[in-house]
C-alpha cells in the first residue's frame, strides 16, 4: 500500500480556495487516488478519485501530475462547512488505511 | 436504499466484558472492513472481508473477531473487553477491491465504545 503523507493542518477563510497536496511517492501503476471528507462524529465520505491529470466534480477538483508521486485537492471558496478533515488514499489493495488526515479549518 | 448501518451507536462496557458490534450493508458490496478511529489519529483496519466466510486481518486485529457469513454482514466482536478498545468504531463497505485500485468506501456512522 502506497504510503502518503499531508499536511497536519490548513487555516483558511470563507470565499478562499483551499490547495491540499498529498505525496505518493511509490504509488503502484494500477494505484488511483481517492480523497475522503470527515466531519467530527460522522463517517469518512468520499470527494473524489482520480488516476492521472485533472478530475473535477461539484464538490472538488483533483489535480494529479504526469509521475503521479503527489495530487492536490482543490476546494473552491470554501465555507464554514467545509471544516473537516480530508484524508489522501492511494492504493487499489485490500488493506486500506487511513493516515492522520488534514484538519481544514475555515474561518469567518 | 440504507447503505452501512452500525448499530449501537454508542455502548458502555466494562473490562472483560464481551459485546459484538452490527455492521450491515445493502448495496451488495463483496468488501467490507472494520477501522477505528481514536482523538487526533486517521483510522486503522482493524479486519476486512473481500466475500462471504472470506476475512483477515488488518494494521490492529488483536482482541477482535470477525466473521462474514452472508455478503450483507460483518459483525465485530470483542471477546474480552479492555480499556485500550475504547474507540470510535467504523464499520466501511464497497463493491469491490483488489487491482483496480477503484477503492470508493462507504462509511457508517460508527460505534463510539467506552470501556472501564
Amino acid at each position: 500500500l502506497a504510503k502518503t503523507t499531508q499536511p497536519i493542518s490548513m487555516d483558511s477563510y470563507e470565499g478562499q480556495e483551499v490547495n491540499i497536496t498529498c505525496s505518493h511517492n511509490n504509488i503502484a501503476t494500477n494505484d488511483y487516488i481517492t480523497w475522503y471528507q470527515q466531519f467530527p462524529s460522522q463517517g469518512p465520505r468520499f470527494i473524489i478519485q482520480g488516476y492521472k491529470t485533472k478530475v473535477t466534480n461539484e464538490v472538488a477538483s483533483l489535480f494529479i501530475p504526469a509521475d503521479r508521486k503527489s495530487s492536490t485537492l482543490s476546494l473552491p471558496r470554501v465555507s464554514l462547512s467545509d471544516t473537516a478533515v480530508y484524508y489522501c488514499l492511494v492504493g487499489g489493495d485490500y488493506k486500506l488505511s487511513f493516515g492522520a488526515g488534514t484538519t481544514v479549518t475555515v474561518r469567518a | 436504499n440504507a447503505g452501512v448501518t452500525q448499530t449501537p451507536k454508542f455502548q458502555v462496557l466494562k473490562t472483560g466484558q464481551s459485546m459484538t458490534l452490527q455492521c450491515a450493508q445493502d448495496m451488495n458490496h463483496e468488501y467490507m472492513s472494520w477501522y477505528r478511529q481514536d482523538p487526533g489519529m486517521g483510522l486503522r483496519l482493524i479486519h476486512y472481508s473481500v466475500g462471504a466466510g472470506i476475512t483477515d486481518q488488518g494494521e490492529v486485529p488483536n482482541g477482535y473477531n470477525v466473521s462474514r457469513s452472508t455478503t450483507e454482514d460483518f459483525p465485530l466482536r470483542l471477546l474480552s473487553a479492555a480499556p485500550s478498545q475504547t474507540s470510535v468504531y467504523f464499520c466501511a463497505s464497497s463493491p469491490r477491491q483488489g487491482s483496480s485500485g477503484a477503492n470508493v468506501l462507504t462509511f457508517g456512522a460508527g460505534s463510539r465504545l467506552t470501556v472501564l
